[in-house]
């Protein structure tokens, strides 16, 4: 159960896109769509913003968007705003029938 | 409005035991799966354990297998908790989630656990 990794920080100006790459393996991002992305402001609760590999649920800005290739998922936002400084999470279901989290990505919006 | 609230969390000394639960409302709790994930202090988000609507599948991660249990009860609209042989390492903020076409789409605000002498 290895954590999916991450790059540890990204970051981008109002208005530019980014994309914070999670790679796993065959036994989880690779074998199912089964990936989802978190946004946890330090402090609240973490927040769902993609499931399923490329699904925004209710109320989730189409800022954000999700893909896969192979064992890498992807999430990008576009039109960076000061409030998407935040950390955010892949997690994926694994072959094990459990879930694993990646390590993390400290979004900073210069 | 959809809410989840963990309570229970605390100081505890090495080898001790917590029991942690997670109060629902707002939905139907009896119908969902939940699953329990930790934060270490300067940490990412670490999965836990699952269990789902009735109770019929577990599943936890190495870290906990055999120290910890999840459990529910619907009636009570309450998921639970039990951590037995705790070490330092398991020092973090305990969220309870609901999941939703696998992933968790409704965390509570979490409650702290301190592992400590």
């Amino acid at each position: 159960q290895s954590a999916l990794t991450q790059p540890a920080s990204v970051s981008g100006s109002p208005g530019q896109s980014i994309t914070i790459s999670c790679t796993g393996t065959s036994s989880d991002v690779g074998g199912y769509s089964h990936v989802s992305w978190y946004q946890h402001h330090p402090g609240k609760a973490p927040k769902l913003m993609i499931y399923e590999v490329n699904n925004r649920p209710s109320g989730i800005s189409n800022r954000f968007s999700g893909s896969k290739s192979g064992n890498t998922a992807s999430l990008t936002i576009s039109g960076l705003l000061a409030e998407d400084e935040a950390d955010y999470y892949c997690s994926s279901y694994t072959s094990s029938t459990t879930w694993v989290f990646g390590g993390g990505t400290k979004l900073t919006v210069l | 409005e959809v809410h989840l609230v963990e309570s229970g969390g605390g100081l505890v000394q090495p080898g001790g035991s917590l029991r942690l639960s997670c109060a629902a409302s707002g939905f139907t709790f009896s119908a969902y799966s939940m699953h329990w994930v930790r934060q270490a202090p300067g940490k990412g988000l670490e999965w836990l354990s699952y269990i789902n609507s009735n109770s019929g599948g577990i599943y936890y991660a190495d870290s906990v297998k055999g120290r910890f249990t999840i459990s529910r009860d619907n009636a009570k609209n309450s998921l639970f908790l039990q951590m037995n042989s705790l070490r330092a390492e398991d020092t973090a903020v305990y969220y309870c989630a609901r999941d939703w076409t696998w992933a968790c789409d409704i965390w509570g605000q979490g409650t702290m656990v301190t592992v400590s002498s």
